[in-house]
């Protein structure tokens, strides 16, 4: 498979914190993408940062990617019980009409 | 603008019946796919489509069957149910910038499968 991984799978904070997620992916990419999933909801796209670009940020997200080592980062500021969610990589190894996404991370943020 | 509206949301199904299970999306969007969620393994594909009347297999599309006749519809067919296949069906969509898919995917809300 070439699927990639999330780190950790799981991760439980409290409001207020920041949450970090990791994301290893296994082929060669020109971007990375980040979905939230709400539980029973469906994948709502978060970000895309691209191949030549090291950090990007949208509101309280921040991504990082190391094409060296073929990762990517999700940090999410101060972060709400509205945050709690399942976070997942994707990876367009075969063009973006082929998004592979990884196992994701379950996040939850309590009050 | 409904975006991608899945039906039905919920089936059980018994081993050897056939279903279709359908998606339709009205962003005038010209990439379509399916997606199936277990868990623990995050979403594999399972085909896609490049437009009306191109489709493609993904990662895992054995016992599945689809189409592309037109640009809103894009129906997942269950050629004969195995348990194997009971999981969350995933809809999505995207959409294209200079000739180019952008990859970003617009999902429906998921139909949930049980196969006995």
């Amino acid at each position: 498979s070439q699927q990639g991984e999330e780190d950790p799978q799981a991760l439980s904070i409290q409001e207020g914190e920041n949450a970090t997620m990791n994301c290893s992916y296994k082929t060669s990419i020109n971007n990375l993408q980040w979905y939230r999933q709400n539980s029973g909801r469906g994948l709502v796209h978060l970000i895309l940062i691209r191949s030549n670009e090291r950090e990007k940020h949208s509101g309280r997200l921040r991504v990082t990617l190391d094409t060296s080592k073929k990762s990517s980062s999700l940090l999410i500021t101060a972060s709400r019980a509205a945050d709690t969610a399942s976070y997942f990589c994707a990876e367009p190894p075969g063009g973006y009409n082929k998004l592979i996404f990884g196992a994701g991370t379950r996040l939850a943020v309590h009050p | 603008n409904a975006g991608v509206t899945q039906t039905p949301k919920f089936q059980v199904l018994k081993t050897g019946q056939s279903m279709t299970l359908q998606c339709a999306q009205d962003m005038n969007h010209e990439y379509m796919s399916w997606y199936r969620q277990d868990p623990g393994m995050g979403l594999r594909l399972i085909h896609y489509s490049v437009g009306a009347g191109i489709t493609d297999q993904g990662e895992v599309p054995n016992g599945y069957n689809v189409s592309r006749s037109t640009t809103e519809d894009f129906p997942l067919r269950l050629l004969s149910a195995a348990p194997s296949q009971t999981s969350v069906y995933f809809c999505a969509s995207s959409y294209s910038q200079g000739g180019v898919n952008t990859g970003e995917l617009f999902f429906g809300e998921g139909s949930r499968l049980t196969v006995l």
